[in-house]
């Protein structure tokens, strides 16, 4: 009965590999996010999706693609990947906020990408 | 822009001691905010928010914050420490972003706890 749910945990890869990380929540929420925490636990918002529709990209590469296939799915592609994309990514959803009072995010537990 | 200042990366507190976790927003506008609780290796949990209302405001875990506005502060406080506080704490303020609202966190402050 996990709320947000993200595959795989842990991810160990090679430089210039191709990889996806996974995220679920079965909360019905509309807007779903991905977030990046560095090794010194800083975390930025990188993407958001409201029902499928992209509506936050942050200043990311373009070698990071979010895909969000329906409303309880988003999912996070990176190619070629590099050194400096190791780092704990996090999948969170929400109910729709738009410009209306703050929704409360919940957190999936984290995906840790190392890269070698 | 409104962001958050968390003053100190780590706070050490004896188990039973008063926890005071400081951050200081700036926001042109009233702001919304936050405070999360990581613990190790897990995701992000919300610990307590405020948006209007009372000032004082109680969260989960004995935890409460304080929105102070002349002093543009929000710092959390628990009147006892307990060892299973130990974690990585957030705040966070709300950011306005082309209509949709974003989260902007501080840097984290790690609470350890002794016996």
């Amino acid at each position: 009965d996990t709320a947000v749910s993200q595959t795989p945990k842990y991810l160990v890869t090679q430089m210039g590999n191709d990889k996806s990380i996974k995220c679920e929540q079965n909360l019905g929420h509309d807007t779903m996010y991905w977030y990046k925490q560095d090794s010194k636990k800083f975390l930025k918002i990188m993407f958001s999706y409201n029902n499928k529709e992209l509506i936050i990209n942050e200043t990311v590469p373009n070698r990071f693609s979010p895909k969000s296939p329906d409303k309880a799915h988003l999912n996070l592609h990176i190619n070629s990947l590099e050194l400096g994309d190791s780092a704990v990514y996090f999948c969170a959803s929400s109910p729709y906020s738009g410009t209306q009072a703050y929704n409360e995010q919940f957190f999936g537990p984290g995906t840790r990408l190392t890269v070698l | 822009a409104q962001s958050v200042t968390q003053l100190g990366s780590h706070v050490s507190v004896s188990e039973g001691a008063l926890v005071l976790l400081r951050c200081n927003y700036s926001s042109s506008v009233p702001p919304y905010l936050f405070w999360y609780v990581q613990y190790p290796n897990q995701g992000l949990q919300l610990l307590l928010k405020y948006t209007t209302g009372a000032t004082l405001v109680k969260g989960i875990n004995g935890f409460e914050a304080e929105f102070k506005k002349s002093e543009t502060s929000f710092h959390l406080t628990k009147p006892s420490a307990h060892m299973s506080d130990a974690a990585e704490y957030f705040c966070a303020v709300i950011l306005m972003n082309t209509g949709f609202q974003k989260l902007v966190f501080g840097t984290g402050t790690r609470l350890l706890v002794s016996p």
